[in-house]
C-alpha cells in the first residue's frame, strides 16, 4: 500500500523565518513528487515538481528535493511570509498517474 | 486559457437525493482524475478517466459512485442516494498526457443533511 507522510502536521512560526517540511513516502518505484499549496476553501496549487531522475527544484523562495534510496522529501521555505500560510501537500505520482497524497502540514506565519 | 472548472462549488443535498458534480478540464486535455478530500483529511484518489473510458476506478466506491467522460462535455462525477459521510470536498484534475503535471479544480464541497 503506497502511503504518504508528513511531518509535522502543523507549524507555527514568526515571519522571516527559514523552515523546513518533510516528506517520506514508501513506494521505491515513484515516477515524480509533487509539493502542492491548498489555501482554506480553495483548490490546489502546484509549487514544485521533482522528475524521478531530479534531486531537487528550486523556484524562488522554494527548494524541494528528492531522495529516493531514503524515501523522503523536503520542501524548504526561505524567509517566510504571512502569505505562506496555508497547508502544504506532499504528493507522490507512480506509474498509471496515481497520486498519492499526505495529510499536509498546516503552516502559520505570524507577522 | 482557463484552467479546470469545476460546477457547482458548493453542493447542499438532503440524504437520499442524488448529487452530480461537473468538470470541464483545460481545453486540450483528455485526461481527468477525480479526488475527494473528507474532512480533516488528505486527498485521495477516486478516478482516472480518457476521453469515454474508465482506466482506473480502483478508488471508487463500488456503490452509489459512477464516472464518466463522454466524448462531448464534461466529466460527471454521479453519487447515487447520497449520505451524511459522502460530505467532503471533491476535486477534479487534468492532464495533456499521461503523467503529465495534472492541474486542480477549485473543488465542488457537497454537504448532506
Amino acid at each position: 500500500k503506497q502511503e504518504v507522510t508528513q511531518i509535522p502536521a502543523a507549524l507555527s512560526v514568526p515571519e522571516g523565518e527559514n523552515l523546513v517540511l518533510n516528506c517520506s513516502f514508501t513506494d521505491s518505484a515513484i515516477y515524480n513528487l509533487q509539493w502542492f499549496r491548498q489555501d482554506p476553501g480553495k483548490g490546489l496549487t502546484s509549487l514544485l515538481l521533482i522528475q524521478s531522475s531530479q534531486r531537487e527544484q528550486t523556484s524562488g523562495r522554494l527548494n524541494a528535493s528528492l531522495d529516493k534510496s531514503s524515501g523522503r522529501s523536503t520542501l524548504y521555505i526561505a524567509a517566510s511570509q504571512p502569505g505562506d500560510s496555508a497547508t502544504y501537500l506532499c504528493v507522490q505520482e507512480t506509474s498509471g498517474s496515481r497520486l498519492t497524497f499526505g495529510e499536509g502540514t498546516q503552516l502559520t506565519v505570524n507577522p | 486559457n482557463a484552467g479546470v472548472m469545476q460546477n457547482p462549488r458548493h453542493l447542499v443535498r438532503r440524504r437520499g437525493q442524488e448529487a452530480r458534480l461537473r468538470c470541464s478540464p483545460v481545453k486540450g486535455h483528455s485526461h481527468v482524475y477525480w479526488y475527494r478530500q473528507l474532512p480533516e483529511e488528505g486527498l485521495k484518489f477516486m478516478v482516472y478517466l480518457q476521453k469515454e473510458n474508465i482506466i482506473d476506478e480502483s478508488g471508487m466506491p463500488k456503490e452509489r459512485f459512477s464516472a464518466e467522460f463522454p466524448k462531448e462535455g464534461p466529466s460527471i462525477l454521479r453519487i447515487q442516494q447520497v449520505v451524511r459521510g459522502d460530505s467532503a470536498a471533491y476535486f477534479c484534475a487534468s492532464s495533456l498526457h499521461v503523467q503529465e503535471t495534472q492541474y486542480f479544480g477549485p473543488g465542488t464541497r457537497l454537504l448532506v443533511l
